[in-house]
């Protein structure tokens, strides 16, 4: 069954420190993997995702993730954040038209 | 564009009440969907549609109605409401189906608390 683990629930950095946010997923095929945003009383804003090609992928917000089909792993990552990153991110998984979300981690940002 | 438009934004219901909330894009996207959003368990897939008329069951259905007549709109109907269904509810969609690699466009949520 299709499955993404978020092992971090909450992840305090430093402003204009970096970040990684990591995300595994279990899955029997190639999956289509997804990063979402999601600030207070908001809805989710996908960051970016990956279905082929380079493992690299860039999104929105000067975020990346990388695809490391070895470790079945997609994590998150930024070089410098920003006070307004804080937030929820969520990975999620999609499979034809379903989709399958990890709990998510919850990012504080001090100044 | 409006995007995806959710309503109402809060609602309160006793046990056993049944309501509707409404879901509905104007983007012209195939795909569909329902979530719910509770505490530590991510959100999980209720519903989805594939177009017009044709509707399916996600991870946790029970409790839980859906229609799409048009392409526009996707409600999700609870009939009898249990406090076990007080959750934040979201819609999403998606340009196509059977290829998600476009994600999907979420609306703001639902929050609805059974007493």
């Amino acid at each position: 069954a299709q499955s993404v683990t978020q092992p971090d629930i909450h992840i305090t950095v430093s402003e204009g420190a970096s970040l990684e946010l990591r995300c595994n997923y279990s899955y029997g095929a190639t999956p289509y993997l997804f990063w979402y945003v999601q600030s207070p009383g908001q809805g989710l804003q996908l960051l970016l995702k990956y279905f082929s090609g380079d493992t690299l992928v860039q999104g929105i917000k000067g975020f990346e993730a990388e695809f490391k089909r070895s470790q079945s792993s997609f994590n998150l990552r930024k070089p410098s954040v920003h006070w307004s990153d804080a937030a929820e991110y969520f990975c999620a998984v999609g499979d034809s038209n379903q989709f399958y979300f990890g709990t998510g981690t919850s990012l504080t940002v001090i100044p | 564009n409006a995007g995806v438009t959710q309503t109402p934004k809060f609602q309160v219901l006793k046990t056993g009440q049944s309501m509707t909330l409404q879901c509905a894009q104007d983007m012209n996207h195939e795909y569909m969907s329902w979530y719910r959003q509770d505490p530590g368990m991510g959100l999980r897939l209720i519903h989805y549609s594939v177009g017009a008329g044709i509707t399916d069951q996600g991870e946790v259905p029970n409790g839980y109605n859906v229609s799409r007549s048009t392409t526009e709109d996707f409600p999700l109907r609870l009939l009898s409401a249990a406090p076990s269904q007080t959750s934040v509810y979201f819609c999403a969609s998606s340009p196509v189906t059977g290829t998600p690699t476009l994600g999907q466009y979420f609306g703001p949520g639902t929050r609805l608390t059974v007493t």
